[in-house]
């Protein structure tokens, strides 16, 4: 595998259920990301971690809980989700650097709600 | 607040025209400014990018210019392709930052016609 890889693809699941998104870079990275895309709205950054701390939780609801055990894995953890939180969640890595800007972007987890 | 705006959702251009994307953002102190291409189903990749010590910056079909006193940056793809069809986010991170502070814009759908 090379780059980063997202599992599942596609995911569908009723408002109690709990699940989880997982992501993997092979790319030696030290900074991970969950983003959200909704439809005509920019890409929301939901957290950050550097060197497997989280460093940003960009006011996500509780429903949504991240773990980061070492800096090539990163879950996302879903619990009594909303019809609103249908979206593409993307993963993304980088080299937290100065003078280092570029994030690798995962193809993304199509989480429809139900 | 939407600190990168970019106000056409869609765009659509003749095969072997020019195509013009444009970004604006409000914030003086990003410095450094990326697009990326996002194919459906896909997860965004690294397309261009330029530093605001620069006004250009050229790479094969592809040119990002940048008018600072505007607060304004445009792609250029000559000549378009059908390939080039896809969503395209500009993206700034300010002075002294990194990928993490990566500020996205909402994206412009370009459809490259025949």
């Amino acid at each position: 595998e090379t780059g980063v890889t997202q599992t599942p693809r596609h995911l569908v699941m009723g408002m109690t259920n709990k699940k989880s998104l997982k992501c993997e870079q092979h790319l030696g990275h030290n900074a991970m990301y969950w983003y959200k895309q909704s439809a005509k709205k920019p890409l929301e950054l939901m957290f950050v971690y550097n060197f497997k701390e989280q460093t940003e939780n960009n006011s996500v609801p509780s429903r949504f809980s991240p773990e980061c055990p070492n800096s090539s894995h990163l879950f996302l953890h879903l619990h009594t989700l909303q019809p609103e939180d249908s979206a593409l969640y993307l993963c993304a890595s980088s080299q937290e650097q100065r003078s280092s800007y570029e994030q690798y972007f995962g193809p993304g987890t199509r989480l429809t709600v139900t | 607040d939407q600190q990168v705006k970019q106000n056409s959702p869609s765009l659509s251009v003749q095969e072997g025209r020019i195509s013009i994307l444009n970004c604006d953002y409000t914030n003086s102190m990003f410095d450094y400014f990326l697009w990326y291409k996002k194919y459906p189903a896909e997860g965004p990749t690294f397309l261009i990018s330029i530093s605001s010590i620069k006004d250009k910056n050229e790479d094969g079909r592809f040119t990002v210019f940048l008018n600072k006193s505007a607060k304004h940056l445009s792609l250029h793809i000559v000549p378009s392709q059908p390939g080039d069809s896809a969503v395209y986010f500009c993206a700034a991170t300010p002075v002294g930052g990194t990928a993490s502070k990566l500020t996205f814009g909402t994206g412009t759908r370009l459809q490259v016609t025949l």
